[in-house]
């Protein structure tokens, strides 16, 4: 039972325009939430968190949005560029077992020049 | 920085055979985590340690064990090993704050022949 899902498993954009990942959960108890990006034969790279007392969080280009009764997030990032094309995976976590933090299957970023 | 190490990157084993992968987390990090990635799959948490006792534990088969040793690096010890072994193996360090913010290694690609 996939508790955090990306439904996108790709995405193209082209470069400058807005990229929108999208991610839902399904436990409740989570309240922390993690996007991390990946490049081939790399590990995972953290990129920018929410706490659940939140409903956004802004560094630089990008941007998450947490709607906490929805359970759902999105990462934005604006303006894409090249080098962010990436897998991002969505990651959270539950204050009750902070030490397992759940991984969603990913989605494939593109950025097309 | 110093980041992650894990050791060794490629290793190429035959069924039945044991393995053993390393994992060195960043300096003054107390929690470890182990994670596979199967081909085109996200990661799956296996296991975590904090202050060398385990914390937390996944979907890790019985026939791995894993520990995390008084200088903090931790060994993930796979016995048994058969074709579907064959994956990408994480593993991420992290201060105890309640964050989750992981730090991952390159990771470790195991091939089960």
């Amino acid at each position: 039972d996939q508790q955090v899902k990306q439904n996108s498993p790709s995405l193209s954009v082209q470069e400058g325009r807005i990229s929108i990942l999208n991610c839902d959960y399904t436990n409740s108890m989570f309240d922390y939430f993690l996007w991390y990006k990946k490049y081939p034969a790399e590990g995972p790279t953290f990129l920018i968190s929410i706490s659940s007392i939140k409903d956004k969080n802004e560094d630089g280009r990008f941007t998450v949005f947490l709607n906490k009764s929805a359970k759902h997030l999105s990462l934005h990032i604006v303006p894409s560029q090249p080098g962010d094309s990436a897998v991002y995976f969505c990651a959270a976590s539950a204050k009750t077992s902070y030490d397992k933090v759940i991984f969603g299957p990913g989605t494939s970023l593109s950025v097309i020049p | 920085a110093a980041g992650v190490i894990q050791s060794p990157r490629h290793l190429i084993k035959e069924k039945r055979e044991t393995a053993t992968l390393k994992c060195y987390p960043i300096p003054r990090h107390d929690t470890v985590y182990w994670y596979q990635q199967g081909p085109g799959q996200d990661p799956q948490f296996l296991i975590s340690f904090y202050e060398k006792m385990q914390s937390d534990k996944g979907s890790i088969p019985d026939r791995f064990s894993a520990q995390q040793f008084s200088d903090y690096h931790s060994e993930l010890n796979m016995s048994s090993l058969e074709l579907g072994d064959s994956a990408l193996y994480f593993c991420a360090s992290s201060r105890r704050n309640g964050a989750g913010e992981l730090f991952f290694g390159e990771g470790s690609r195991l091939t089960v022949l």
